[in-house]
């Protein structure tokens, strides 16, 4: 199975930064990487697509980058509303089987 | 408007059985891939399964491997998930989504969660 590493596991940061999270594949996945954001209470809302292709509705304060596996989501000037958790998941066609990177949690510095 | 509504959940002992149900409206079921995710307590996300647009072929998390089953039944526009032999470590909200192809796959809508809590 494929295995998704996501750095790091917490993120300090105020309002007005720039932030990038890390995810690494455990097998070369071309772009088959999604990011999703996730707050309590609340179903996941998918960020990027396809590594960088951004979904519809989405601010364009965020980015995704990566091909292969190495990929990173960057939200260019942080917002109140964007202090949440980050996935990043694989969609192996071929495999058929996915998963998920183990979180990162943007909090308050 | 695109809306998921996943019910079912509850409290069952351990080695009990759930049917999780997903209808679906705002778009036809039959034209998609759907998955379940589930969210343990305290824990991150963790896909589940998966199924073809047709039923015909399912993909599992091995942890849950001949222990759950998902079906879907596109003329009534619902997606099932079939909980037997039960654990403590299957309580968490199970999500269901809808998977879009495009060009590659991705959750692109998602239900609001059903809590499952494995307990004696």
């Amino acid at each position: 199975d494929i295995q998704m590493t996501q750095s790091p596991s917490s993120l300090p940061a105020s309002v007005g930064d720039r932030v990038t999270i890390a995810c690494r594949a455990s097998q070369t996945i071309n772009t088959n990487v999604n990011w999703y954001q996730h707050k309590p209470g609340q179903a996941p809302k998918l960020l990027i697509y396809a590594a960088s292709k951004l979904q519809g509705g989405v601010p364009s304060r965020f980015s995704g980058r990566g091909s292969g596996t190495d990929f990173t989501l960057t939200i260019s000037s942080l917002q109140p509303e964007d202090f949440a958790t980050y996935y990043c998941q694989q969609s192996h066609r071929t495999l058929g089987t996915w998963t998920f990177g183990q979180g990162t949690k943007v909090v308050i510095k | 408007e695109v809306q998921l509504v996943e019910s079912g959940g509850g409290l069952v002992q351990p080695g009990g059985s759930l049917r999780l149900s997903c209808p679906v409206s705002g778009f036809s079921l039959g034209s998609y891939w759907m998955s379940w995710v589930r969210q343990a307590p305290g824990k991150g996300l963790e896909w589940v399964a998966n199924i073809k647009e047709d039923g015909s072929e399912q993909f599992y998390v091995d942890s849950v491997k001949g222990r759950f089953t998902i079906s879907r039944d596109n003329a009534k526009n619902s997606l099932f998930l079939q909980l037997n032999s039960l654990r403590v470590e299957d309580t968490a909200v199970y999500y269901c989504a809808r998977i879009n192809w495009g060009p590659t796959g991705h959750f692109d809508r998602w239900g609001q969660g059903t809590l499952v809590t494995v307990s004696s």
